[in-house]
């Protein structure tokens, strides 16, 4: 069965920490992985990787996905308080001719001012 | 404004009402999805339509049913629903489904089962 684990499940930091959110995948027919961030409301796409060790990067936030470990990173520097959020891992895969993600439970994230 | 909009925002129903849920996409997408999110679960795909068409359904009890009249609206009908089918339920589009690309969420209908 296709599954995507994240860790930690929570996290807890004060403003300015710098954190790693780890999100690991046990997949058949990989495509992809990406990051999403959900605050209240919809979860906002981040990052799609499909290349090993290419860092893609937007401000603070970085990621890089590691084929051979299946697994991937999402790194916050400087956090701030508005980056409080559940942040979600999701595999890209083909099943049956179909494509579909596969989310993880996700990584809640509470930055203290 | 993310460009998927959802209505109700919020439903509460006894387990014998009928409602409906419905989703639309002002990105000019061609696939259009629902998800339910439970408390402490990963996101779980429920339907897939592509260009109007169905093209997953993974394992979702009859009582949900989707309609899609046209690639910008999808609705998800609930009738004789359980107390455990409480959840948010998003909907989601992207581009065309079957190929490598995100989708973009809305803001969900948060449902409550009595």
């Amino acid at each position: 069965e296709d599954k995507v684990v994240q860790s930690p499940l929570s996290l807890v930091v004060h403003e300015g920490d710098t954190v790693t959110l780890n999100c690991s995948y046990e997949v058949t027919n990989f495509r992809s992985l990406l990051w999403y961030k959900q605050e209240k409301k919809a979860p906002t796409f981040l990052f799609m990787l499909t290349s090993s060790g290419i860092e893609k990067k937007s401000g603070r936030l970085s990621s890089i996905l590691d084929k051979k470990e299946l697994s991937s990173i999402l790194n916050i520097t400087a956090t701030q308080t508005g980056d409080s959020a559940i942040y979600l891992c999701a595999g890209g895969v083909v099943s049956s001719g179909t494509y579909k993600y596969i989310f993880g439970t996700g990584t809640r994230l509470k930055v203290l001012a | 404004e993310t460009g998927v909009t959802q209505t109700p925002r919020h439903l509460v129903m006894g387990m014998t009402n009928k409602k409906s849920l419905k989703c639309e996409q002002h990105l000019g997408h061609n696939a259009m999805y629902w998800y339910k999110q439970s408390a402490k679960k990963p996101l779980e795909l429920m339907f897939v339509y592509n260009f109007k068409e169905q093209t997953e359904n993974n394992s979702v009890p009859s009582r949900f049913s989707p309609e899609c009249p046209n690639s910008s609206h999808l609705f998800l009908h609930l009738h004789t629903l359980q107390p455990e089918d409480s959840a948010l339920y998003l909907c989601a589009s992207s581009q065309e489904a079957g190929v490598n690309q995100p989708q973009h969420f809305g803001d969900g209908t948060r449902l409550s089962i009595l």
